[in-house]
Order: structure tokens, then sequence, then C-alpha cells
């Protein structure tokens, strides 16, 4: 149980356009959802948390213009990555608080800017 | 003084020895400890979690916690090469309610 659904997995798009990462909860219902980034070699980065209903919480230094997020509704939350830029190049990766486990992690997207 | 610190490694262990991993944290009054595996490109699968002092073992793995040390461990016995990947330690700091990840210790097993 506590699966979360990401994708896409994989996503190579040109700089300036815009990108769409969803994660869907399968079988439980997530009332928040964490946004986190990775860089090679680097931890995860916790970069907004985000309330179904609600808008998002960013941390700081986290242009919210930018990772636009959407949680909608209990089951999936969505970050937009726009007018993407080679910088913007990571793994991101979507996390959801299960009571009694923990955390779970979608599988993550691996973001390319060219 | 970073909130959740690992040595980053690479720690290099023979195939069937015991890994030790170790992970301190700077927030006295955290309750929540969790180990993670991240292979390299996946997401973070969860290991372990532990709440109490003590040891928790759960097949080959064993979480040990020491809070009045501030320190959380993971032990691998009998290690496999399927072992090898970067385990992250994740503390939950009660005192702003944000899980805190230490950078990750990258393990090898040598076959």
């Amino acid at each position: 149980g506590a699966v979360v659904s990401q994708h896409p997995s994989w996503v190579i798009c040109k700089s300036g356009t815009s990108v769409k990462i969803e994660c869907r909860s399968l079988d439980f219902q997530a009332t928040t959802m964490f946004w986190y980034r990775q860089f090679p070699k680097q931890s995860l980065m916790l970069m907004a948390t985000s309330n179904e209903g609600s808008k998002a919480t960013y941390e700081q230094g986290v242009e919210k213009d930018k990772f636009l997020i959407n949680h909608a509704s209990l089951t999936l939350s969505t970050l937009t990555v726009t007018s993407a830029h080679p910088e913007d190049s990571s793994f991101y990766i979507c996390s959801a608080s299960v009571r009694n486990y923990g955390y779970t992690f979608g599988s993550g997207t691996r973001l390319t800017v060219v | 003084q970073k909130e959740v610190e690992q040595n980053s490694g690479p720690l290099s262990v023979p195939e069937g020895a015991i890994a030790s991993l170790n992970c301190t944290y700077s927030d006295r009054v955290s309750q929540s400890f969790f180990w993670y595996r991240q292979y390299s490109g996946k997401s973070p699968e969860l290991i372990m979690s532990i709440y109490s002092n003590g040891d928790k073992e759960d097949g080959r793995f064993t979480a040990q916690l020491n809070k009045a040390s501030q320190y959380v461990s993971l032990l691998i016995r009998d290690s496999q090469p399927s072992d090898s990947a970067t385990y992250l330690c994740a503390v939950f700091m009660d005192s702003n309610y944000q899980l805190i990840w230490g950078a990750g210790t990258k393990l090898i097993i040598k076959p």
C-alpha cells in the first residue's frame, strides 16, 4: 500500500518551454504532498509543500512563479516548471506523508532542459 | 552545524560483512527517524523507521537510536552487492514539523 505514481519518468524539453509533472496517490488520500529536487550527488532539497485545496508553501529561494504547484484533489498534485532553463535540469521527486508508515515517494522525474 | 549529518563515503564493505552507517542530528526533541535507500537515478525507498531508544531489527537490517547522544545508525548484516546504494538518514524535526534529510552515505559492497 501507500503508492505514489509519478510521471513522466524522464523528459527532455527545449529551453523556454514548460513541463508538467504529476503525482498521484493510488491507494490513499494525500492531503499533503512534498516536492523535492535532487542534483547529482546531492541530497534531497525540499522545494515546496502542497496541501489539498490551498496554496503551496515554498521554501526560501524557490520561485513560486516558476515552479507552479497545484493540489486540486486528495489524490493528485502537479508541479509545472515554467520557462525551463538548463539550470532547472534535475531529478524531481514527490513525496507524501502516510500515517504510521513514514514518507512514500514517487519514482521521480529526470528533467533535462536543452 | 548541519541539522542532519552523515559521512558521504563511499563506505566499502566486503560481501557478507556488516555495514554500519551513522547519522547525527541537532534537534534534541526529534522523535521520528528514518533510513532510506536510494539507487542511482531512482527515488528513495524506506528501509527502517525508529522512534524509541534502542535497537529495531527487520531482517538483515537493524536501526539503532540513541537520543541522548543524538545519533541513529543502520546496520546491514550479511551485506550483499545489491545493498550497494546511497543510504539517506531523515529526521522529523518536531521543532518546525519538517523532515530533514542527510546528504547520504554511499555504500559499496565488494563481491
